[in-house]
């Protein structure tokens, strides 16, 4: 079955770093496009992060741009949020999420990790 | 920037109640919608893209529809697991960007 699992969650300073990473399994990983999306305490969802299936082509919300990279190594089915100056109001839960995109379709998001926290204070 | 807003904020309904909630884009979308059901502490679950396409596995209470800056998800008739906040979410083709509306927060009247 399809299963996604972040890791590298925590409590971090302002200004510090963290990595996320997120380990897929159950299905071709290669054949997918992958997003993060966060969610802070009690707040609705923020898309932040997008990386394309051969790793070609990478977005990033305005809240994120220059201090976030994505990543991923196919060959180890593996996901990755290279977090950087971190700021109070980056504390969330983290998610990463699977997108299809082919001919005639584009099918957003259908499977979510569990999430992990990130706790952003000194 | 395509901006989404849902309404309404909160929607007070019984089990078998039909549900309507809707969403507007500040901008024509085409059918570039999807919606997403989330329980407390759980991950978001896709139930409809391309505004009105179930995902896969989804019950056939659940129904889009809509196009260019007007979309409705309906749920025929609420049962106790429906109880939850929806989101809608837009998509642009590119670059690529994802943006999520406010959610609609469907509580047991």
């Amino acid at each position: 079955q399809v299963q996604l699992v972040e890791s590298g969650g925590g409590l971090v300073k302002p200004g510090g770093s963290l990595r996320l990473s997120c380990a897929a399994s159950g299905f071709t990983f290669s054949d997918y496009y992958m997003s993060w999306i966060r969610q802070a305490p009690g707040k609705g969802l923020e898309w932040i992060s997008y990386i394309s299936d051969t790793s070609l082509y990478t977005s990033y919300a305005d809240s994120v741009k220059g201090r976030f990279t994505i990543s991923r190594d196919n060959a180890k089915n593996s996901l990755y949020l290279q977090m950087d100056s971190l700021r109070a109001e980056d504390t969330a839960v983290f998610y990463c999420a699977r997108g299809l995109v082919g001919d005639g379709y584009n099918i957003p998001f259908d499977y979510w990790g569990q999430g992990a926290l990130v706790t952003v204070s000194s | 920037e395509i901006v989404l807003t849902q309404s309404p904020a909160t929607l007070s309904l019984s089990p078998g109640d039909r549900a309507t909630l809707s969403c507007r884009a500040s901008q024509n979308i085409r059918t570039y919608l999807a919606w997403y059901q989330q329980k407390s502490g759980q991950a978001p679950r896709l139930l409809i893209y391309d505004a009105s396409q179930r995902a896969t596995g989804i019950p056939a209470r659940f129904s889009g529809s809509g196009s260019g800056t007007d979309f409705t998800l309906t749920i025929s008739s609420l049962e106790a697991e429906d109880f939850a906040v929806y989101y809608c979410q837009h998509r642009n083709n590119w670059p690529p960007r994802f943006t999520f509306g406010p959610g609609t927060k469907v509580d047991i009247k």
